[in-house]
């Protein structure tokens, strides 16, 4: 069973600039997750999706953060215009539901900001 | 005080010792709890899940839940120094709290020495 994909795996952009991150959770999983992590730190939960809903984004900073599954299946996380302080690591996880089901991470997106 | 806490290191045990992780958590009516490994500059890998108070063993490791107490271990026995690596306490409330997302701690960083 493939896991969790994510592309790209590392972007370096300067400041101001957009930038696009994507994942395809496993196949079968209803719940989604987009996680930010710096340096140090525990993942920390942006948006969580339900099928296509997004049903927790209380975390996600909505004037420059943008989140989208469209068809409940693969999803993009945007910034724009990103800040220096958005250098981390953003990380895609799903699992089957979100009760007490186990979350599977995907590799990450490593994002500089310049 | 956090929600999740541990102690971020580094714990440093010799190789074949016995290494002992500990989480605090502040919701009470949490639900299920995980244990993650990561390595540096990998995505969050799970080791354990557990949800009710006890002892779950599987191979070298095993987590141990006090509700009551509000923490939860990891022990890895026989260590390797292929263990050396970042331990991540995620904690789930689940539906007591009406909150269905991992919170987790900033990881304990164990090193094994050879």
């Amino acid at each position: 069973e493939a896991g969790v994909v994510q592309s790209p795996r590392y972007k370096i952009i300067e400041k101001k600039q957009p930038v696009a991150f994507w994942c395809n959770p496993i196949s079968g999983h209803n719940t989604l997750y987009w996680y930010l992590q710096n340096l140090g730190q525990g993942p920390e939960l942006l948006i969580r999706y339900e099928n296509e809903e997004a049903v927790d984004d209380s975390q996600l900073p909505k004037d420059r953060f943008s989140a989208e599954r469209l068809k409940g299946v693969d999803s993009t996380l945007k910034i724009q215009p990103a800040e220096l302080g958005d250098s981390a690591v953003y990380l895609c996880a799903s699992s089957y539901d979100s009760g007490t089901d186990t979350q599977y991470f995907g590799p990450g997106t490593r994002l500089t900001v310049l | 005080q956090k929600e999740v806490e541990q102690n971020s290191g580094p714990l440093s045990v010799p190789e074949g010792a016995i290494a002992s992780l500990n989480c605090t958590y502040s919701d009470r009516g949490s639900q299920s709890f995980f244990w993650y490994r990561q390595y540096s500059g990998k995505s969050p890998e799970l080791i354990m899940s557990i949800y009710s108070n006890g002892d779950k063993e599987d191979g070298r490791f095993t987590a141990q839940l006090n509700k009551a107490s509000q923490y939860v271990s990891l022990l890895i026995r026989d260590s390797q120094p292929s263990d050396s690596a970042t331990y991540l306490c995620a904690v789930n409330p689940g539906a007591a709290s009406g909150t269905y997302k991992y919170i987790f701690g900033t990881g304990t960083r164990l090193k094994v020495l050879a």
